[in-house]
């Protein structure tokens, strides 16, 4: 039972463009959601997260935009970088603390 | 400072062998979770230690099982290995009830 999806497998963007990133989630308990971004052979970096009292939240480049009626969050990169290319999770959970869904992944690409 | 460091970072096993692996969390950290990554998939949550104790679980056999020490190490361990079992085992660490989490880069284990 996937609780967090990203539909997207893989995102090539051009340099200094908007990237998208998409995630749905179907559990309406959830009230905290993060972003992580991961390189080959790393561990994945926490990059931006979202609380479900607010819509959205901005950390220099990244932005995460969070619908709760549609249960669908986004996160913005602008703009894009080469070094941006990794493969993006975004996971959720029900309370802080609490065990975290991971969405299957969406590997960006950015061409220089 | 350092980080979540985690060891073996990869290790090869064969049906039904037993397999133990380690996790040490960022300085200051309390509470570490484990989580399982198979091929082309999102991490998957297998448990979460505070206090030396299992405080959530994911929907995983008793096969896995967990300890905590003192000093918030952690180790994961696997018995009566099976195929299905290999995957890339992250450990993440936080503060209780603290986001977010930060991952260690993992042990890749195979199963033969």
């Amino acid at each position: 039972d996937q609780q967090v999806k990203q539909n997207s497998p893989s995102l090539s963007v051009q340099e200094g463009r908007i990237s998208i990133l998409n995630c749905d989630y179907t559990n309406s308990m959830f009230d905290y959601f993060l972003w992580y971004k991961k390189y080959p052979a790393e561990g994945p970096t926490f990059l931006i997260s979202i609380s479900s009292i607010k819509d959205k939240n901005e950390d220099g480049r990244f932005t995460v935009f969070l619908n709760k009626s549609a249960k669908h969050l986004s996160l913005h990169i602008v703009p894009s970088q080469p070094g941006d290319s990794a493969v993006y999770f975004c996971a959720a959970s029900a309370m802080a603390g609490n065990q975290f869904y991971f969405g299957t992944g969406t590997s960006l690409t950015v061409i220089p | 400072d350092a980080g979540v460091t985690q060891s073996p970072t990869h290790l090869i096993k064969t049906r039904g062998q037993q397999v133990t692996l380690r996790c040490s969390p960022k300085s200051g950290h309390d509470t570490v979770s484990w989580y399982q990554q198979a091929l082309g998939q999102g991490p998957q949550f297998i448990f979460q230690y505070y206090e030396e104790e299992e405080r959530q679980r994911g929907n995983f056999p008793d096969r896995f099982s967990g300890h905590q020490f003192p000093n918030y190490s952690s180790e994961l361990n696997v018995n009566a290995l099976l195929l299905g079992d290999s995957a890339l085992y992250l450990c993440a660490s936080s503060l209780v009830g603290g986001q977010p989490q930060h991952f260690g880069d993992g042990t890749r284990l195979s199963i033969l």
